[in-house]
């Protein structure tokens, strides 16, 4: 079974550039998460979609970025324009809705944003 | 809401020595509660959850962690520490307001190193 994708692997951009990350997640799984983590901490969950719909966006910066998943299939994360403290790794995840709080998250291997 | 706290940022030990990884845990409502492993410049791989069907979890690669309600904790352990064993190791707790219930809120991750 193939895992979460999610390219690019790594990115490197000026501050105030733009920036896209994508993410297709395991093939019938209609939860997808963007996390995002910072060097020396845990990941923090930016947005979670149930299909092609928003469950909880709720520490989205939404000044800045934005996100969709167009057919509840691929999704993509976007910044514009970047700052400094962007600097981290996007992971995306994706996970069957089974039973809610004990379903399993299956992660991608992340996408490193170096903004300079 | 909920929240983990995991005592030591980084971990010692030599190779076959005891593993032991230590989260606690803060939420009102009763948590399910994860340990994943997150090795150099890869994604983050479940290696066990507890979802109150039994307190002593056994997940992959011969680690296990008990649920002790009384001390609010979820530790991590291995019998016999192996160098393929150094990663990052983060624990997690899900819940949320309804339809976010799979959220996932980490602690700040502990570094284990294994040594000869």
């Amino acid at each position: 079974e193939a895992g979460v994708a999610q390219s690019p692997r790594y990115k490197i951009i000026e501050k105030r550039q733009s920036v896209a990350f994508w993410c297709n997640p395991i093939s019938g799984h209609a939860t997808l998460y963007w996390y995002q983590q910072i060097l020396g901490q845990g990941p923090k969950l930016l947005i979670q979609f149930q299909n092609n719909g928003v469950v909880d966006d709720s520490q989205l910066p939404k000044d800045r970025f934005s996100a969709e998943r167009l057919k509840g299939v691929d999704s993509t994360l976007k910044i514009q324009p970047a700052k400094l403290e962007d600097s981290a790794v996007y992971l995306c995840a994706s996970s069957l809705p089974l039973a809610g709080a004990t379903d399993t998250q299956y992660f991608g291997p992340g996408t490193r944003l170096t903004v300079l | 809401a909920q929240s983990v706290t995991q005592l030591g940022s980084h971990v010692s030990v030599s190779e076959g020595a005891l593993v032991l990884l230590r989260c606690n845990y803060s939420s009102s409502v009763p948590p399910y509660l994860f340990w994943y492993v997150q090795y150099p410049n890869q994604g983050l791989q479940l290696l066990l959850k507890y979802t109150s069907a039994a307190t002593l979890v056994k997940g992959i690669n011969g680690f296990e962690a008990e649920f002790k309600k009384s001390e609010t904790s979820f530790h991590l352990t291995k019998p016999s520490a192996h160098m393929s064993d150094a990663a990052e190791y983060f624990c997690a707790v899900s819940g949320g307001a309804t339809g976010t219930a799979s959220k996932l809120t980490f602690g700040t991750g502990t570094r284990l190193q294994v040594t000869l």
